[in-house]
């Protein structure tokens, strides 16, 4: 079955840049979408299609796509953005959705 | 104002059968594609199943063949029939809202099922 991969986590002091991979082989052929999940907490979607913000999502938050690997980029993180990251995607037939592990966001 | 709410959680024994619904509103079930995302207690999100505007559906292989989703145009409610639960189907359940594109634009707050003897 299709995997997405992600590092189990990121650390950045307040202020920095937080880069979040995710590394699946049909990324080249799908859209890549991000959810951030608090605890206790729904995800909620801030990047859609590799790289478009929903209105609402700060200006900090923004997505590339290279290949096989997209990334999440949160750049001046905040307190706040500590959380969980998930990347989501679809197999190659793009019916079938995936998850990928997520990511532990720590703000130092 | 979008929402989602679903219920029908609970705790059931291995074997057992339980239904949840997903009563929305604010939007029509039956023009989105909507899904079922479930994550187990400490883990991540785990697709479950979509289905689709035009009534096509799909499964995650862990529940293909026990897990069956479906709507109430109707009601706008969306459905998961879970038949010969397992240990491993224990999480919290989620609804989703998605189209072509957009991603899980919208969630429900969840509903915990819990399977143990």
């Amino acid at each position: 079955s299709y995997e997405l991969t992600q590092p189990p986590s990121v650390s950045v002091s307040p202020g920095q840049t937080a880069r979040i991979t995710c590394s699946g082989d049909a990324l080249p052929k799908q859209y890549a979408y991000w959810y951030q999940q608090k605890p206790g907490q729904a995800p909620v979607l801030v990047i859609y299609k590799d790289s478009e913000r929903p209105s609402g999502i700060p200006e900090r938050f923004s997505g590339s796509s290279s290949g096989t690997t997209v990334t999440l980029t949160i750049s001046g993180v905040q307190a706040e953005d500590e959380a969980d990251y998930y990347c989501q995607s679809a197999d190659s037939s793009g019916t079938i959705r995936v998850f990928g592990g997520g990511t532990k966001l720590t703000v130092l | 104002e979008v929402q989602l709410v679903e219920s029908g959680g609970g705790l059931v024994q291995p074997g057992g059968s339980l239904r949840l619904s997903c009563a929305a509103s604010g939007f029509t079930v039956s023009s989105n594609y909507m899904s079922w995302v479930r994550q187990a207690p400490g883990k991540g999100l785990e697709w479950v199943s979509v289905i689709y505007s035009g009534g096509s559906t799909y499964y995650a292989d862990s529940v293909k063949g026990r897990f069956t989703i479906s709507r109430d145009n109707s009601k706008n409610t969306l459905y998961l029939q879970m038949n010969s639960l397992r240990a491993e189907d224990t999480a919290v359940y989620y609804c989703a809202r998605s189209n072509s594109g957009s991603g899980f634009d919208y969630w429900g707050q969840g509903t915990l099922v819990t399977v143990s003897s």
